[in-house]
């Protein structure tokens, strides 16, 4: 079964605009890594966040974590064309090697 | 560096036919070994993961099985293909360890006819 769901399931907008994305999951974690899938590629990592981390940064990635709510954010700043698509948060159940993903968001971005 | 190599990358066969899926990972020793299943425009589902060789450990039950006959090998195969077996099937890897960040394949699309 999937750990994490994706909201929302797609998301258009202009270039120059930022993209939020959110995740929420089930069980406790260890971190929590979001992905990005360009469309018949495999997947590339983009970031990976601690439980005991809050927010994080890279480039115009940041990502924020609350574990109190089990949720995450992926926001992309000043968003380009090549920024389009399908972004995945991923979670670590607790005593397994396992990482389960989420349900993912299909971003587009227009030039 | 790590390199991972996944094949082939489309495939058809027909319904009740064998498969198998080959993914080998350069550069590492003793990865975390990953296969994932993904529905047209939906999310990956984990099919098998390895941490050792001989070691599988399954997550879903169906006509598909998985083998690390060496270190840097994983096999996804099936005796007998189904239509649902369609898909695209993904590799990955990563370092020993819980919650590491996994490296994939290119993916292998599978259409069963």
């Amino acid at each position: 079964s999937q750990q994490g769901e994706e909201d929302p399931q797609a998301l258009s907008i202009q270039e120059g605009e930022n993209a939020t994305m959110n995740c929420s999951y089930k069980t406790s974690i260890n971190n929590l890594q979001w992905y990005r899938q360009n469309s018949g590629r495999g997947l590339v990592h983009l970031i990976l966040i601690r439980s005991n981390e809050r927010e994080k940064h890279s480039g115009r990635l940041r990502v924020t974590l609350d574990t109190s709510k089990k949720s995450s954010s992926l926001l992309i700043t000043a968003s380009r064309a090549a920024d389009t698509a399908s972004y995945f948060c991923a979670t670590d159940p607790p005593s397994t090697d396992k990482l389960i993903f989420g349900t993912g968001t299909r971003l587009q971005v227009f030039p | 560096s790590q390199t991972i190599h996944q094949w082939p990358a489309t495939l058809v066969q027909p319904v009740g036919s064998p498969l198998s899926l080959e993914c080998t990972v350069e550069g590492t020793s003793n990865p975390n070994l990953y296969w994932y299943r993904q529905a047209a425009g939906r999310g990956l589902q984990l099919l098998f993961y390895s941490v050792g060789i001989g070691q599988i450990s399954s997550e879903v039950p169906q006509n598909l099985s998985a083998s690390r006959p060496q270190d840097r090998q994983f096999i996804l195969s099936s005796k007998k293909l189904l239509l649902s077996d369609s898909g695209f099937y993904l590799c990955a890897w990563s370092v020993t360890g819980s919650g590491e960040k996994l490296f994939f394949g290119s993916g292998t699309q599978l259409s069963v006819l």
